[in-house]
């Protein structure tokens, strides 16, 4: 039951490799994100859906691609991963302003 | 770009203390909203509070809201080993965008 899942939990990659993170919220949302947090903890925004619709892109790479199968699926497809790109990655959704988010994927790549 | 900031960064106190984090931002917002994040995971809604309100509370939480000044104040009273993780607040930047702009949070440790 829970609201807003991401799978994998942990993922460990060498660079210059493809890499996907998937994400699902079942809280009937209509507006899903993508954000980045470093290793200093700052959360930065990456991605902004609105049934299905991408709303805002922020100046992220255009090796980082999000792809929204549905309205209650996020998924974010990374290529040619570089050292740079290790950090926390959170899925979160929205009906109005709060956001719910999910446990976040730790993606190191080595 | 980033708009709110947290001030402590890091702060310790005892068990049964009040802990008061800081935030401030630079341009106007509809709402501010405090999220807490406990080590390993996501970030959790703790409150909102909208332009026109000046203090809100939900349990032993208080918050304040200064627009003149562009800052809120999060106050956790009578603190438990359980509050410890990482406090942030978000706005909405511009007003009604929804994504949130994140400050880089404040690191509470209570100290059973």
């Amino acid at each position: 039951d829970t609201a807003v899942s991401q799978t994998p939990k942990y993922l460990v990659t060498q660079m210059g490799n493809d890499k996907s993170i998937k994400c699902e919220q079942n809280l009937g949302h209509d507006t899903m994100y993508w954000y980045k947090q470093d290793s200093k903890k700052f959360l930065k925004i990456m991605f902004s859906y609105n049934n299905k619709e991408l709303i805002i892109n922020e100046t992220v790479p255009n090796r980082f691609s999000p792809k929204s199968p549905d309205k209650a699926h996020l998924n974010l497809h990374i290529n040619s991963l570089e050292l740079g790109d290790s950090a926390v990655y959170f899925c979160a959704s929205s009906s109005l302003e709060t956001q719910y988010f999910g446990p976040g994927t730790r993606l190191l790549v080595l | 770009s980033q708009q709110g900031e947290e001030d402590p960064q890091a702060l310790s106190i005892q068990e049964g203390e009040n802990a008061t984090m800081n935030c401030s931002y630079k341009t106007s917002i509809n709402n501010l909203q405090w999220y807490r994040q406990n080590s390993g995971r996501g970030l959790v809604h703790l409150i909102l509070i909208r332009s026109n309100e000046r203090e809100k509370h939900s349990g032993r939480l208080r918050v304040t809201l200064d627009t003149s000044k562009k800052s809120s104040s999060l106050l956790i009273t009578a603190s438990r080993a359980a509050d410890t993780a990482s406090y942030f607040c978000a706005t909405d930047n511009p007003p009604g965008n929804t994504p949130l702009v994140f400050g880089k949070g404040t690191r509470l440790s209570v100290i059973a």
